[in-house]
């Protein structure tokens, strides 16, 4: 069965410092990858994702992605997290056949002044 | 830039009653879906549709059900409302096409089931 597991529950890193947010996803065939943002109180905006070619994927807000089919996995990266970036983060996985994702239980980073 | 309006920010119902939550795209999109977002479950599936008066059930549709009589709209129904319904509910569009595509989420509305 498809799934995404995104293993770090919440994530503390203080401003200006390198952020990584794990991603791992199991899945039968080449996945479709998404990584959302969500700020409090607000939707979801998408902020990068992956369907084929070059693993390196460069999105919004200065965020980055590389997917490793050898690891399942889809990490998402900034060198220099913003006061701005606090938030929580989604990790999905497009399912084979619809236009449905999975989508993992997020992330929640705290940027710390 | 694709708009996913939802009626109410914030909603607060009372046990037994009977709640609508509404969404509207103006993309033109033939695919909207109805998410419930929970603390440490992400984000699960209750239900989605593919075409006016079209529809599928999700991965918890239990006590929930939907309608679609015009291609914008998609509205979520609670016929009974229980406390265990209070939660984040987002509702999101796509077009048709391929799976490259991403779907636009709306701002949520906060049900509070009392």
């Amino acid at each position: 069965a498809q799934s995404v597991t995104q293993p770090d529950i919440h994530i503390t890193v203080s401003e200006g410092a390198s952020l990584e947010l794990r991603c791992n996803y199991s899945y039968g065939a080449t996945p479709y990858l998404f990584w959302y943002v969500q700020s409090p109180g607000q939707g979801l905006q998408l902020l990068l994702k992956y369907f084929s070619g070059d693993t390196l994927v460069q999105g919004i807000k200065g965020f980055e992605a590389e997917f490793k089919r050898s690891q399942s996995s889809f990490n998402l990266r900034k060198p220099s997290v913003h006061w701005s970036d606090a938030a929580e983060y989604f990790c999905a996985v497009g399912a084979s056949g619809t236009y449905k994702y999975i989508f993992g239980t997020g992330t929640r980073l705290k940027v710390l002044a | 830039d694709v708009k996913v309006t939802q009626s109410s920010r914030y909603l607060v119902k009372r046990t037994g009653e009977k709640v609508f939550l509404e969404c509207v795209q103006d993309m033109d999109h033939e695919n909207m879906f109805w998410y419930r977002q929970d603390p440490g479950l992400g984000l699960r599936l209750i239900y989605f549709s593919y075409d006016v008066k079209m529809k599928e059930k999700g991965d918890i549709p239990e006590g929930y059900s939907v309608s679609r009589e015009k291609k914008e709209r998609f509205s979520l129904i609670l016929e009974s409302a229980s406390t265990n319904q209070t939660s984040m509910y987002l509702c999101a569009s796509r077009p048709t096409g391929p799976l490259t595509y991403e779907q636009y989420f709306g701002p949520g509305t906060r049900l509070t089931v009392t």
